[in-house]
Order: C-alpha cells, then structure tokens, then sequence
C-alpha cells in the first residue's frame, strides 16, 4: 500500500530562524514529488514540484530536496516569517497505466512565534 | 478569476439528512475532484471527473455521490449523512490529469454530522 510519512507531525520555531520537514514515502510507481501550504481554515497550495531526477528546487525561501533512492523529501524553510506559520502537506504521485494517483501525508503544522 | 469556489463553507446535518456540496472552477479544467480531510490523516480521494458528464470512484466512494453536468461545476451529494461524514470537504480541479498537473483546491466545506 502506498504510504507517505511526515515528521514532525508538529514544530514551533522563532521567527527568522531555520527549520526543515521530513517526508518519507513507499509509493510505486514514483512518478514525482510535490509539497503543498495549507493555511488554517483554507486549501492547500503547490509549493514546488519534484520529477524523479531532480534533487532540488526552491521557491523563494522555501527548498524542497529528493533522495529518490531512500525515498526521502524534505522541505526547508530559510529565515521563517509569522506567514509561514501552517501546514505542510508532503503529495507523491504514482502513474500506473496512465492513470494518476495521489498519496497525501498528513502534513507538519508549523508555528512561527515572534 | 475566483479559482475554485465552494458552497457552503459550513454545515451541520442530523443523522440520516442529505446534503448536496457545491464545487465551481472558472478556469476551464477538465478534471475535478472531491477529497475528505480528516484530522491526522492525509485527504484522500472521494469520487472524481475527467470531463463534463463523467465521474468515476476514489479512494473512499462509499455514502456519497457526485454529479458533473457542467464542466464549470462538480457537485457531492451525501443521500443520508452518518456521523463518520464528519468532516472537512475540498474540491479540487486541474487542466489535464497528467502526473505533473497542478490540482488548484477550494477553500473547504466543514461538515459536522450530528
């Protein structure tokens, strides 16, 4: 069964500081990788997009990483503002006989104090 | 251009009432979807269109249905609501349904089924 595991589920940070998220899957057959920002009481938002060759992309602050081989992702957040403050949600897709499938984590709620 | 919009953005039902969950997209897509989210997990897949006037089942069809007439609109029905339906609704919809498509999701209906 495709799974996807996010770490922590929880993270409280100071604002300006550094932090990183964990995602690990067992999705077959991988096809990429996205990360998702969810704002309280709205919907998620793609964040970035990762193929099976790629190993980074950044949007803004925000660096997503893939370890195709360990089946690890993680998404680092540089110099976090108060905005950053939501969940983020780990999506890996498999494409099996041309048909789409999506495995959503259920995410790490990050919380940026001032 | 509103994206995806949802109607209504809260519900409460009783027990054995049904409901009909609106979901609209201005952005001429061709696939919508309607995906539950529940607390500690990831949301998964209700029921889904690849076109005007077709839907096929997710990953959890079972007390729902779905109706897609126009290309604009993907509705969710609940026939007799039980209280396991509790829960937070999104819509999603995106152009293709290719691997590296972007879904755009609704901001969410919380239903809650007393």
């Amino acid at each position: 069964k495709n799974q996807v595991e996010q770490s922590p589920q929880s993270l409280i940070i100071l604002e300006g500081k550094n932090c990183t998220l964990q995602c690990n899957y067992t999705v077959s057959p991988f096809s990429n990788l996205r990360w998702y920002k969810q704002d309280t009481g709205r919907g998620p938002v793609s964040l970035t997009i990762m193929t099976f060759s790629e190993n980074t992309k950044s949007n803004g602050r925000y660096t997503a990483t893939l370890d195709a081989d360990t089946k690890q992702s993680s998404l680092h957040i540089t110099a976090s503002q108060l905005s950053d403050s939501a969940s983020y949600i780990c999506v890996v897709i498999a494409m099996d006989t041309g048909r789409r499938a999506l495995t959503f984590g259920s995410g790490t709620r990050l919380q940026v104090q001032p | 251009n509103a994206g995806v919009t949802q109607t209504p953005k809260f519900r409460v039902l009783k027990t054995g009432q049904s409901m009909t969950l609106l979901c609209a997209q201005d952005m001429n897509h061709e696939y919508m979807y309607w995906y539950r989210q529940d607390p500690g997990m990831g949301l998964r897949l209700i029921h889904y269109s690849v076109g005007e006037g077709t839907t096929a089942k997710g990953e959890v069809p079972d007390g729902y249905n779905v109706s897609r007439l126009k290309k604009q609109n993907f509705l969710l029905g609940l026939e007799s609501a039980a209280p396991s339906q509790t829960s937070v609704y999104f819509c999603a919809s995106s152009y293709l349904g290719t691997d590296t498509d972007t879904q755009y999701f609704g901001p969410g209906t919380r239903l809650t089924v007393l």
